[in-house]
Parts: C-alpha cells; sequence; structure tokens
C-alpha cells in the first residue's frame, strides 16, 4: 500500500497521559496536514508542514499538542495532559509539491483517540 | 475565515434514483472545491474535485458545479446504487487551509 499510514490506528488512555501519534505521507509529498474529526462533523485542521518546516497552526491547537516533522518525511503528533475532549479521530493527509494540479490532499486511515 | 455549509445532513434516495448534496462558503478567495466520501471507519476518499475557473465537472455518474458568484457548489450523483451509500464532504480550500462542511449521510435503499 503506498497511501498515507497511520500508527497506531486506534488508542485507548487515561486522562492525564500523553499520547503520540504517528503519520507517513505518499513518497515525495512535501506537504502535510493534520485534522481531527468528531463524530457527526468534518475534518478540522490542525496544523500544516511544508518539508520539515510547520507553517500553518489552527487556532484550535492548544499549547498542550506539538507536532513535528524533523527530517521532512514522517510527521508525530502528540498530546500532552490528555482530556476527554481530545477523543476524536485524528486524520493526517498529504499533496505533492506545488505546481499544476496539486491541491488534492490523500488522507491516511487516521488514529482513533478514546481518553477514559 | 472561511466557513462551509452542507446540506442536507442526511439524505435517503431509492436505488436508481438521482442525489443533490449543496454547499456554501463564505471567503471568496478560496479557489479548490473536493468533495470526499466516507464509509463507516475509513478514511476520506476524494471522489471528484473543481477548480474556481471550471463551472461544471463530470465523471461517470458523478458531477460537480460550481457558482462563483453565489458561492455555492453542489455534487450530483445520478442513478445511485447502494454502495453510493456513505457520508459525503464538501470542502474549500485557500492556499494551504481547506475547511470541511459537516458531512450528508447518503443512503440508498435497494
Amino acid at each position: 500500500d503506498t497511501g498515507v499510514s497511520q500508527d497506531p490506528r486506534h488508542k485507548i488512555t487515561k486522562r492525564g497521559q500523553n499520547v503520540t501519534f504517528r503519520c507517513d505521507p505518499i513518497s515525495e509529498h512535501n506537504r502535510l496536514y493534520w485534522y481531527r474529526q468528531t463524530l457527526g462533523q468534518g475534518p478540522e485542521f490542525l496544523t500544516y508542514f511544508q518539508n520539515e518546516a510547520q507553517l500553518e497552526k489552527s487556532r484550535l491547537l492548544s499549547d498542550r499538542f506539538s507536532a513535528e516533522r524533523p527530517k521532512g518525511s514522517f510527521s508525530t503528533l502528540e498530546i500532552q495532559r490528555t482530556e476527554q475532549g481530545d477523543s476524536a479521530m485524528y486524520l493526517c493527509a498529504s499533496s505533492p509539491p506545488f505546481g499544476v494540479w496539486t491541491d488534492t490532499q490523500y488522507f491516511g486511515p487516521g488514529t482513533r483517540l478514546t481518553v477514559l | 475565515g472561511e466557513n462551509v455549509e452542507q446540506h442536507p445532513s442526511t439524505l435517503s434516495v431509492q436505488e436508481g434514483d438521482s442525489a443533490v448534496i449543496k454547499c456554501t462558503y463564505s471567503d471568496s478567495a478560496s479557489n479548490y472545491f473536493p468533495w470526499y466520501k466516507q464509509e463507516l471507519g475509513k478514511r476520506p476518499q476524494l471522489i471528484i474535485d473543481i477548480r474556481s475557473n471550471v463551472g461544471e465537472k463530470k465523471d461517470q455518474r458523478i458531477a460537480v458545479t460550481l457558482n462563483k458568484t453565489a458561492k455555492h457548489f453542489s455534487l450530483h450523483i445520478t442513478e445511485t446504487q447502494p454502495e453510493d451509500s456513505a457520508v459525503y464532504f464538501c470542502a474549500a480550500k485557500r492556499d494551504n487551509d481547506m475547511r470541511f462542511g459537516a458531512g450528508t449521510r447518503l443512503t440508498v435503499k435497494p
């Protein structure tokens, strides 16, 4: 499978614990996005990387959330001191380098987080 | 920022009928409008997209229309089949900011 992959697919944690998710974009896609999706809603933008640089962050992204993409390939999203309101599906998407017809974002399968 | 409204939230049609889902957006600078299909427990899959320099695009049973003046775009599915049942999301994108609608749950009854 050469699509976007995410790990783990499911994570159950207790309130107050830290969690980290990983996203591997499609090879050669230099743009990477993180979204959060709650039940019955569309994905909400969290943050955007172009290569290793984090260029945009949503106001939804509290200081408990941090994302990295150290080598411009895979990315990690960490949530510290999890709260029950963090329970959601965390989706990663990637896009090829800028050019003609490169607006498309390809989504990974998501990591479903449940905070007890 | 951009705000995307999607209607209806649920839609039930008989197999073979057409289905239409409508979205409106607020940011006139948005220039890319994709539609995603998401089946239960699966990733959103792009089914069709349109750019602001085009008014209509068709791919087999699926078509999208865009009215830039009115800032609305629609998804049309003809000859619906049970496997079209899913949640459909519209989105509007400006630069690297893509905003999604809340989704439409389409049920196609055999």
